[in-house]
């Protein structure tokens, strides 16, 4: 079965440049969810989309942006790297309407590694 | 979201049933317990999910206390690839709601 696809899986910055990360649901989601996890941290939310607006907002900071386009994939654009983004990110997906799918069944996607020089 | 603790660490043998408890004594009526694991790196990945009645799929077992304070996910027959951080999540009964995870279980299956 499709899962959700990350791209880059590796990333590495200076610090102060900008990345872009990608995300591609499973096909047919149409939510899609960013966490970003620190090294030996929990994972926490950042942002999420569904039908392409913004749906809910956790402490993604404001040199962070992202959008979901019109086939679904979304997008986090980072600017102004600093070190401490250093971390994981996953995208996860699911589905809005999703019986029999379980209610908030997220499938999250292998991560991106950035690192920040 | 209520909030939810767990013990930092378990340690497992190979083969017997894994018990993992989750305290979540401030959840509200409509939320649900879901249970998702991280094998090292990975992204989390979805274990079960309930809200008031036991629930059993073909990884695991939940067992919800009947005031819904707390409740505990078996896995019946731990394996070596089971090892991972396990993370006891209470969420609002919706299919696009963010997870708020916590500080998660690590558990150690053992040869």
């Amino acid at each position: 079965a499709a899962g959700v696809i990350q791209s880059p899986r590796h990333l590495i910055k200076e610090k102060r440049e900008t990345a872009t990360l990608k995300c591609y649901p499973i096909p047919r989601h149409d939510t899609v969810y960013w966490y970003q996890q620190g090294p030996g941290q929990d994972p926490q939310f950042l942002i999420s989309f569904y039908e392409k607006m913004q749906s809910d907002k956790g402490s993604i900071p404001d040199r962070f942006s992202a959008q979901q386009f019109s086939d679904y994939h979304s997008e986090l654009n980072m600017s102004s790297l600093e070190l401490g983004d250093s971390a994981l990110y996953f995208c996860a997906s699911s589905l809005h309407s999703g019986l029999p799918v379980p209610y908030n069944e997220q499938f999250f996607g292998p991560g991106t590694r950035l690192t920040v020089l | 979201d209520a909030k939810t603790t767990q013990p930092p660490s378990m340690d497992c043998a190979e083969g017997r049933a894994a018990n993992l408890p989750c305290n979540h004594s401030t959840i509200s009526g409509n939320e649900y317990v879901y249970w998702y694991r991280q094998i090292h790196s990975q992204g989390p990945q979805y274990i079960i999910h309930g809200l008031k009645n036991n629930e059993t799929n073909e990884m695991a077992s939940l067992i919800i206390t009947e005031d819904r304070k707390s409740s505990t996910l078996i896995l019946p027959h731990a394996t070596l690839r089971d090892t991972a951080v396990y993370y006891c999540i209470v969420s609002r009964r919706s299919n696009d709601y963010k997870l708020s995870f916590g500080a998660g279980t690590t558990v150690t299956v053992r040869a």
